[in-house]
């Protein structure tokens, strides 16, 4: 059964940056994409990115683009997303979820909160 | 920024059928997923590849595509089916994804 793991909760300060980490198991991890997705609070879901392991390359989408990095580590079943220059409107539940044919599994979903 | 459209709600009683459309001009190149979403959860894969159902999803979901307009049906809707609905495909490059505006279902 396949599973990721998502790292906790995150309180950080406007311009700062966080980093996330998503853990999976039960599954051949740098055969799939990990995308990474995010909800603000009462709003839908938004594309972030993508990287797939075996090849270590990584797509963004354009609204992102030179402030998300997202990068795995095969030898841990890990893929994490860094988002730098924090702003409030950044407070969210981001998901990692493994893909390519539609997103058939997903993290439990880390809550960040950008506050001063 | 290429976008996909949903209505922001449809409300059904239970035993009909809900239908909830998702327009985009990528949409006849790209294969469409519905995701089912319930409050306090993460999404959950319905329908992906226009109308392939995941095992585990029951019969009642479904789904189509004509053109630039991708449908998903719930026949026979119980009350468990109140959820957010979101459609989700890929640009026509085929390498950014993007996800509908969502779409409440209300059981009445």
């Amino acid at each position: 059964q396949v599973q990721l793991v998502q790292s906790g909760a995150e309180v950080k300060k406007p311009g700062s940056s966080v980093k996330v980490s998503c853990k999976a198991s039960g599954g051949t991890f740098s055969s799939y994409a990990i995308s990474w997705v995010r909800q603000a609070p009462g709003q839908g879901l938004e594309w972030m990115g993508r990287i797939i392991p075996i090849l270590g390359i990584a797509n963004y989408a354009q609204k992102f683009q030179g402030r998300v990095t997202i990068t795995a580590d095969k030898s841990t079943s890990t893929a994490y997303m860094e988002l730098s220059s924090l702003r409030s409107e950044d407070t969210a539940v981001y998901y990692c979820a493994r893909g390519p044919n539609g997103f058939d599994y997903w993290g439990q979903g880390t809550l960040v909160t950008v506050s001063s | 920024s290429y976008e996909l459209t949903q209505p922001p709600s449809v409300s059904v009683s239970p035993g009909q059928t809900a239908r909830i459309t998702c327009s985009g001009d990528a949409l006849p190149k790209q294969y469409a997923y519905w995701y089912q979403q319930k409050p306090g959860q993460a999404p959950v894969l319905v329908i992906y590849k226009d109308s392939e159902r995941p095992s585990g999803i029951p019969e009642r979901f479904s789904g189509s595509s004509s053109g630039t307009t991708v449908t998903l049906t719930i026949s026979g809707v119980q009350a468990e089916d109140e959820a957010d609905y979101y459609c989700q495909s890929a640009d026509s490059s085929g390498t950014s994804y993007v996800f509908g505006t969502g779409t409440k279902v209300t059981v009445l």
